[in-house]
């Protein structure tokens, strides 16, 4: 079925290191990845996003890594800042046309001043 | 400030109520979303609306009735629902074309206490 998972409920790094949240996603029909990010009390903010005919895409600060033989998906966020401090989720498109996303259980990112 | 308004951000009913979620796009978006959020769980999809027509319903129970008037509306009418209903309801927009969706662009949600 599908499905989208993160290796880790909590991520903890300390300020100014790098940090790293995978995801393996499993439907292979998909071929457009995002990662957010939600703060609490807010609703999900888009971060950076994948088609599947790239294997890395990089932003300000974050970068997303594809690697579609073994399904996994990362987010890089170079020099982490307590405003990082957030979950993070995953998502897919899987194999509907409908616009929906499907989306990983998400990892909290912990930045230790 | 993403674009999608919802209302009220808190609502706190009992069972035999009944209230409406309302959701609203400013993005000129043509497909709209009603997400749920509990603790520890991923965020699960409800409805999509695309074009105000509906074209998936995640196997919602009937006690949640979405209704869609126009492209930038889109509310989610609640009546007798259960304790295990209490959630973040999320809101969402994006511009689907040629069969495809891009970015969802979400509201800050709904948060319902159902006592």
């Amino acid at each position: 079925g599908e499905s989208v998972g993160l290796h880790l409920p909590t991520l903890s790094v300390q300020e100014g290191d790098n940090s790293i949240i995978n995801c393996a996603y499993s439907n292979s029909a998909s071929d457009y990845f995002i990662w957010y990010k939600q703060e609490s009390g807010k609703g999900p903010q888009f971060i950076i996003d994948i088609r599947s005919n790239m294997d890395k895409r990089q932003g300000q600060r974050v970068t997303v890594l594809l690697n579609k033989t073994v399904k996994h998906l990362s987010l890089q966020i170079a020099a982490t800042q307590p405003g990082d401090s957030a979950v993070y989720f995953c998502a897919e498109n899987g194999s509907s046309n409908t616009g929906k996303l499907i989306f990983g259980q998400g990892t909290t990112l912990q930045v230790k001043p | 400030e993403t674009g999608v308004t919802q209302t009220p951000r808190h609502l706190v009913m009992g069972m035999t109520n009944k209230k409406s979620l309302k959701c609203e796009q400013h993005l000129g978006h043509n497909a709209m979303y009603w997400y749920k959020q509990s603790a520890k769980k991923p965020l699960e999809l409800m409805f999509v609306y695309n074009f105000k027509e509906q074209t998936e319903n995640n196997s919602v129970p009937s006690r949640f009735s979405p209704e869609c008037p126009n492209s930038s509306h889109l509310f989610l009418h609640l009546h007798t629902l259960q304790p295990e209903d209490s959630a973040l309801y999320l809101c969402a927009s994006s511009q689907v074309s040629g069969g495809n969706g891009g970015e969802l662009f979400f509201g800050e949600g709904s948060r319902l206490t159902v006592l």
